[in-house]
């Protein structure tokens, strides 16, 4: 059972334009929140992250929103670049454990 | 060069042969995971260690023995190995084993079992 659900594999944005990348979790249990981005062939890496005691968090062009009630996180990437198109993963952890729990993923294509 | 790698990048076995993945980090980060991603399932946890000599089973760790002698080395190792087993697997280290604290991933082995 996915407790961690990205239902959009794929996403495609123009260049300069908002890019939405939706991310859904079952377990009430989870209290913070990260956002992976991977390029081919290389690991992922640590974009932003949010604890569940916020309802947002900026860094630059990256903003990620959290509704606790929903049980659902958004990351916005405004302007968005070629430079973004990879793939991008949300995960979970309940600060109980140091375990993450990672969603499927999202493509982003960022057209120029 | 300081960070996180694995090698091999690429391994192409057969089934039942026994293949090892290792992983080396020159940051002394206390906690060492390897991850496996499958299409339709993201990354999935293997097994973590805590420390030299301490380690733990993850989501999906049947088929898989890791050890871990020194802090730097996070060896994988596949005993007998089968075709579900073809997978991209990532080590990743953290300082700490609290959520907060960012894991870093290192580039991957794309591993192929025939």
């Amino acid at each position: 059972d996915q407790q961690v659900k990205q239902n959009s594999p794929s996403l495609s944005v123009q260049e300069g334009r908002i890019s939405i990348l939706n991310c859904d979790y079952t377990n009430s249990m989870f209290d913070y929140f990260l956002w992976y981005k991977k390029y081919p062939a290389e690991g992922p890496t640590f974009l932003i992250s949010i604890s569940s005691i916020k309802d947002k968090n900026e860094d630059g062009r990256f903003t990620v929103f959290l509704n606790k009630s929903a049980k659902h996180l958004s990351l916005h990437i405004v302007p968005s670049q070629p430079g973004d198109s990879a793939v991008y993963f949300c995960a979970a952890s309940d600060s109980g454990t140091y375990k993450y729990i990672f969603g499927t993923g999202t493509r982003l294509k960022v057209l120029a | 060069d300081a960070g996180i790698t694995q090698s091999p990048r690429y391994k192409i076995t057969e089934t039942g042969r026994q293949v090892t993945l290792m992983c080396h980090q020159t940051w002394s980060h206390s906690y060492m995971f390897w991850y496996r991603q499958d299409l339709g399932h993201g990354l999935r946890l293997i097994y973590y260690s805590a420390a030299a000599d301490i380690t733990d089973k993850g989501e999906v760790p049947d088929g898989y023995v890791v050890s871990r002698s020194k802090t730097e080395n996070f060896p994988l190792t596949l005993e007998s190995a089968t075709r579900s087993q073809t997978s991209v697997y990532f080590c990743a280290s953290s300082t700490s084993g609290a959520s907060y604290n960012e894991q870093f991933f290192g580039p991957g082995t794309r591993l192929t079992v025939l």
